[in-house]
């Protein structure tokens, strides 16, 4: 199956700094979602980007697919921010990457 | 309001007690599936169902079981849980998932966290 990797596993930034966070898939992909998972662990649908580039709001994401990566962008960082981020390839079989951790300290 | 509800939240149990975590979903969706979330190790596909009456293993089925009789419910069963089983789990559901781009993000619910003592 298709292997999903995150990177960095853990990141601390300051409030209002800007970070980058990643997503490699081994495998071609049709499809790829970015969730964050809040610190009462709900998880949340950030994007859903096959390719190119969406916004919303201070988020941004970008997919290249033929290179297989993606990448989270996110601006002027905010405590609500923190929490988990994974990206997931959806398929019939889903397959998670392991998280990038965000800790953003006032 | 369109929505994926697991229950119960949480729940404190014995080995070997069976017990079964609802799953629901509201939106007339095909595509389900469980997820089991653990420390280190992200989130892992127990079972998925692409439709009423097609359900399918993902990645760490052993110890649990599922039936799609209706579209909007996915139960998932634990007939003798072990203390392995301690998770948080959650359900999911899309319109449909398939190999094309013609698949769908997936909505979660809120979460089942599971103890097994």
């Amino acid at each position: 199956g298709i292997q999903v990797e995150q990177s960095p596993p853990d990141l601390i930034l300051q409030e209002g700094a800007n970070s980058t966070l990643r997503c490699n898939f081994s495998d071609s992909v049709n499809n790829l979602q970015w969730f964050h998972q809040n610190p009462w662990g709900q998880l949340i649908n950030l994007f859903y980007i096959p390719s190119g580039t969406k916004q919303n709001g201070r988020l941004s994401a970008t997919t290249v697919a033929t290179e297989r990566y993606s990448l989270l962008y996110i601006s002027s960082s905010q405590t609500t921010d923190s929490g988990v981020y994974f990206c997931a390839a959806p398929h019939q079989k889903v397959t998670f990457g392991t998280g990038t951790k965000l800790q953003v300290i006032p | 309001e369109a929505q994926v509800t697991q229950n119960p939240r949480y729940l404190i149990t014995v080995t070997g007690k069976k017990l079964t975590v609802t799953c629901s979903q509201n939106m007339n969706h095909e595509y389900m599936s469980w997820y089991r979330q653990d420390p280190g190790l992200g989130l892992r596909q127990i079972y998925y169902s692409m439709n009423v009456e097609v359900t399918d293993k993902g990645d760490v089925p052993e110890g649990y079981k599922v039936s799609r009789k209706e579209k909007r419910n996915f139960p998932l069963i634990l007939e003798s849980p072990s203390p392995n089983q301690t998770s948080l789990y959650f359900c999911a559901s899309s319109l449909r998932q398939t190999d094309t781009r013609d698949n769908q993000p997936q909505h979660f619910g809120d979460g089942t966290r599971l103890s097994i003592l």
